[in-house]
């Protein structure tokens, strides 16, 4: 599997814009790039996901490198429920396996 | 819309009893995942179901865990004779279908104790 590597934790105000980087250099040509979060005692939320094209949702917005090796979360306006481990996941679409591998994540926190 | 629903949020065993953990799917979904996730570390894969077929079980311990996916009912997984290291939370997700650009739904998970 193709593996990401994110910053371990990362700081923000509240009401400010969040960019949360992931690098995926090895990131195959129809590998998908899923991001989700864990809120503390929960379960991982789904968040947004794209392929080549930046993506924009309700939630977030994903911008993905050119060359694909890298991609960054933006968090438009960060609130206090923002808080979370944030996870970047590549998903292959080869054989029956549909496991997410989950890394360490970075844990965002919001300062008001 | 009801998402994926795990029951119990909590639950807590003795050694050498067993523990069933059960998640229904949200609405539509037929695939399910089960996840682990102990103390202090990452969610871990353990087993990808269909209905009534186990898909994919390589992250599932050799012994003592098996997991199924009924035509009716929910996903059960099951731990026979509990050891204190299963103490983890437990997370279930669902799928509408299992190409890779479709996301995983995910529960609030069990969480399992061990006495």
């Amino acid at each position: 599997d193709a593996k990401t590597t994110q910053p371990n934790s990362m700081e923000s105000n509240e009401e400010e814009p969040v960019h949360l980087p992931c690098n995926h250099s090895t990131i195959s040509g129809t590998d998908y790039i899923h991001w989700y979060r864990q809120l503390p005692s929960q379960g991982p939320e789904y968040v947004i996901h794209g392929l080549t094209s930046n993506v924009n949702n309700r939630m977030a917005s994903l911008a993905i490198a050119e060359d694909r090796k890298s991609s960054t979360l933006i968090l438009h306006r960060a609130t206090l429920r923002d808080a979370a481990v944030y996870y970047c996941i590549l998903s292959s679409p080869s054989g029956s396996a549909r496991q997410l591998t989950f890394g360490s994540g970075t844990q965002l926190t919001v300062l008001p | 819309n009801a998402g994926v629903m795990q029951n119990p949020r909590h639950l807590v065993r003795r050694r050498g009893q067993e523990a069933r953990l059960r998640c229904s799917p949200m609405k539509g979904h037929s695939h399910v995942y089960w996840y682990r996730q102990l103390p202090e570390e990452g969610l871990k894969f353990m087993v990808y179901l269909q209905k009534e077929n186990i898909i994919d079980e390589s992250g599932m311990p050799k012994e003592r865990f098996s997991a199924e996916f009924p035509k009716e009912g929910p996903s059960i997984l099951r731990i026979q004779q509990v050891v204190r290291g299963d103490s983890a939370a437990y997370f279930c997700a669902s799928s509408f279908d299992r190409v890779s650009n479709q996301p995983q739904h995910f529960g609030d998970g069990t969480r399992l104790s061990i006495l």
